[in-house]
């Protein structure tokens, strides 16, 4: 079964401008997550949606938001990219019961010049 | 709201040592607790994970014990070897109101030398 797939790998943005990542999940998950990972704050949960629908969002400002689609792919965009967007953005999908295990892609390294 | 606090590295052992790394959580309801391990220029990769008190997560030699009497899940492996170095994560998923998000503790570099 193929792992989660995430694309791009590697992307480098000016400020100012807009950027979209993309994320496949494992065939059959329905649930796809995104997190944010700096050296300074670690971690961080974006937001979760299942069949196309935002179930949770965590604490980032609006220039953060995010889609479904019907075959579950999902993307998330960020516009007006600051130098603090630089991170590693990774991706995560599951079954979406409780509890059940999040696979992750590799992550799309965004660097904010 | 929820937080998982880690021991923060690095942790530097020589190989076949014993390893520990502790981590507590603070969490409304009933948490499930997971330790991902992340690879140099890689994902994270679930290690193992409890989902009640007293449950025992196992694997590859790690192990941890879900303590809720001292709301911890620290991470133990009896002998490491070089190929474990890689940077832990000690996460909490929340029934109880934050579903579907993982929240993580800071991470620990572990590095192993011959």
């Amino acid at each position: 079964k193929a792992g989660v797939t995430q694309t791009p790998r590697y992307l480098i943005k000016t400020r100012g401008q807009q950027v979209t990542l993309s994320c496949s999940p494992i065939s059959g998950h329905r649930s796809v997550s995104w997190y944010q990972q700096t050296p300074g704050q670690g971690l961080q949960f974006l937001f979760e949606y299942f069949s196309e629908t935002q179930r949770n969002k965590g604490n980032f400002p609006g220039r953060f938001s995010g889609r479904q689609f019907s075959n579950s792919r999902s993307e998330m965009n960020v516009s007006t990219l600051e130098l603090g967007d630089s991170a590693l953005y990774l991706c995560a999908s599951s079954s979406s019961r409780v509890a059940d295990t999040q696979y992750f892609g590799p992550g799309t390294r965004l660097t904010v010049l | 709201g929820d937080s998982v606090t880690q021991m923060e590295g690095p942790v530097t052992l020589s190989e076949e040592a014993f390893l520990t790394i502790n981590c507590t959580y603070t969490a409304t309801g009933y948490p499930s607790l997971f330790w991902y391990v992340q690879y140099p220029g890689e994902g994270l990769q679930l290690l193992l994970k409890a989902t009640k008190a007293d449950d025992k997560g196992s694997n590859k030699g790690f192990e941890a014990t879900y303590r809720k009497e001292t709301t911890s899940f620290h991470l133990e492996k009896g002998s490491v070897q070089v190929s474990d170095s890689a940077v832990y994560f000690c996460a909490l998923e929340n029934s109880g109101g934050s579903n579907y998000k993982l929240t993580f503790g800071k991470g620990t570099l572990l590095t192993v030398n011959p």
